[in-house]
């Protein structure tokens, strides 16, 4: 089956650790994305992908790192910097080369709780 | 900056009633536009997307509407059922295809 798969589905850490939230895709998108939510809230872009190598910021990156070394692959860490990180974090990927871009595919979320 | 809104922030409906969504967006150069639906503690499903060249599109008892002049959209369910019960959350994507910009969603609840 294709899809977007996250890990893990709820995360607990302690303030002031790093923390690294998974996110692989199978359906051989350029495009990867990471949003946060927050309660009563839309979802706001955090960092964006659409090649190899290649990220840029999105609204809030502050506090946030990702790394794209695969397309399969988009891990977003969140550093300590970070001052409000619980909240649920969503990935996307979608089709998007040339010039050409498709509908966005969700994974599952990751509920983050920071203590 | 894309500034995306979503009117009435909730609705609450008796099961069989035809409903309307709406969607607003600020600036007209967009992309495409995206409807999603959301479950409580759940990632977005995809249900339509809209080219910016067209004006609708349709899947079951789903229809989106696009008003690109105007920055409008309205996503009509028909016949509503428990079932759909979610929030429904509309995005547009920009003109260079790089970024998303997100409503807040209605939340609907379908009575039975």
């Amino acid at each position: 089956d294709g899809g977007i798969t996250q890990s893990p589905k709820y995360l607990f850490r302690k303030e002031g650790q790093n923390v690294t939230l998974s996110c692989e895709q199978n359906l051989n998108h350029d495009a990867m994305y990471w949003y946060r939510q927050d309660p009563g809230q839309g979802l706001r872009l955090i960092y964006y992908s659409q090649i190899v190598n290649d990220f840029q910021k999105g609204d809030i990156a502050e506090g946030y790192s990702v790394s794209r070394e695969k397309k399969e692959s988009f891990p977003l860490t969140v550093t300590s910097a970070q001052k409000n990180p619980t909240a649920f974090y969503l990935c996307a990927s979608s089709r998007g080369n040339r010039g050409v871009f498709g509908e966005q595919y969700f994974g599952p979320g990751t509920r983050l709780t920071v203590t | 900056k894309q500034e995306v809104t979503q009117i009435p922030a909730a609705l609450s409906v008796p099961e069989g009633e035809n409903l309307v969504l709406n969607c607003s967006f600020t600036d007209s150069a967009i992309y495409n536009l995206q409807w999603f639906r959301q479950d409580p503690g759940k990632g977005l499903t995809s249900l339509l997307l809209i080219q910016s060249s067209q004006r609708e599109q349709t899947s079951g008892r789903l229809n989106a509407s696009l008003d690109k002049s105007s920055g409008r959209s309205t996503l009509y369910i028909a016949a509503s059922q428990p079932g759909d019960s979610a929030t429904y959350l509309c995005a547009v994507r920009d003109n260079y295809g790089q970024n998303f910009v997100f409503g807040p969603g209605t939340r609907l609840s379908v009575l039975p």
